[in-house]
C-alpha cells in the first residue's frame, strides 16, 4: 500500500537559513506528489505538486521540491527562511491510475527563529 | 473567486448526539472530499463525492456518512458522537478526479465532543 513518511515532526531553523523538510514515499507505481502548508486555524494550501513532468518543481513562496525516484524522496526546500514560513507542512501522495484519494504524511511543524 | 467555505467553523456537542457539517466547493468544482485531522492520527481521508455519487470511502465506521447535492455542495454527518470524534474536519474541492487534480481546502470545522 502507498504511504508517505515525513522525517522529523518538528524542524527549527534560523531566519535566513536553509529550510529542508523531508518526505519519502512508498509506492509500487509512479506517484503524484504534493506539498501542502497549513497555518494556524486555517485549511491546507497547495505549495507545489509533481505530476511526472519536470523532476524539479517550483512552488509558491520560494519553495521547491525535487522528485528523486531512486531515493523515493520528494524533499521540500527553501534557500532562506522567513518568519512567515512558520507553519505545518504536509507531504501527500496519490496515483494517476485508479480512484485513489490523497494519502498524507504526519506533517512537520516548522519553527523559524529570529 | 470564492474559496471553499465550511460551516459552522466551530461546534461543541456532547457524546451520543449527532452533527451535520456543510461544505460549499469552489464554483465549478464537482468533486468534494472530506478529511479528519487529529493530533494523533494526522489527516485521514473520510470520503469523496463526485456528481452526487460517493466515489471513495476511507476506513471509518458507518457513523460517518455524507452526501452531495446537485449544486456540488456537500454535507457530512456523524451520528452517536464519541469523544474520539473531536477533530478538525476539512473539506476539499477539485474540478474532477482528485488523484491528479489540485484539491483546494476549506478552513475546516472544529468539532469538540464533550
Amino acid at each position: 500500500a502507498q504511504s508517505v513518511t515525513q522525517l522529523g515532526s518538528h524542524v527549527s531553523v534560523s531566519e535566513g537559513a536553509l529550510v529542508l523538510l523531508r518526505c519519502n514515499y512508498s509506492s509500487s507505481v509512479p506517484p503524484y506528489l504534493f506539498w501542502y502548508v497549513q497555518y494556524p486555524n486555517q485549511g491546507l494550501q497547495l505549495l507545489l505538486k509533481y505530476t511526472s513532468a519536470a523532476t524539479l518543481v517550483k512552488g509558491i513562496n520560494g519553495f521547491e521540491a525535487e522528485f528523486k525516484k531512486s531515493e523515493t524522496s520528494f524533499h521540500l526546500t527553501k534557500p532562506s527562511a522567513h518568519m512567515s514560513d512558520a507553519a505545518e507542512y504536509f507531504c501527500a501522495v496519490s496515483f494517476p491510475s485508479g480512484n485513489t484519494p490523497l494519502v498524507f504524511g504526519k506533517g512537520t511543524r516548522l519553527s523559524v527563529i529570529a | 473567486k470564492a474559496g471553499v467555505t465550511q460551516t459552522p467553523r466551530y461546534l461543541i456537542k456532547t457524546r451520543g448526539q449527532q452533527v451535520t457539517l456543510s461544505c460549499s466547493p469552489i464554483s465549478g468544482h464537482r468533486s468534494v472530499s472530506w478529511y479528519q485531522q487529529t493530533p494523533g492520527q494526522g489527516l485521514q481521508f473520510l470520503f469523496e463525492y463526485f456528481s452526487e455519487t460517493q466515489r471513495n470511502k476511507g476506513n471509518f465506521p458507518g457513523r460517518f456518512s455524507g452526501r452531495q447535492f446537485s449544486n456540488s455542495r456537500s454535507e457530512m454527518n456523524v451520528s452517536t458522537l464519541e469523544l474520539g470524534d473531536s477533530a478538525l474536519y476539512l473539506c476539499a474541492s477539485s474540478w474532477v478526479v482528485t488523484s491528479t487534480d489540485t484539491q483546494y481546502f476549506g478552513p475546516g470545522t472544529r468539532l469538540t465532543v464533550l
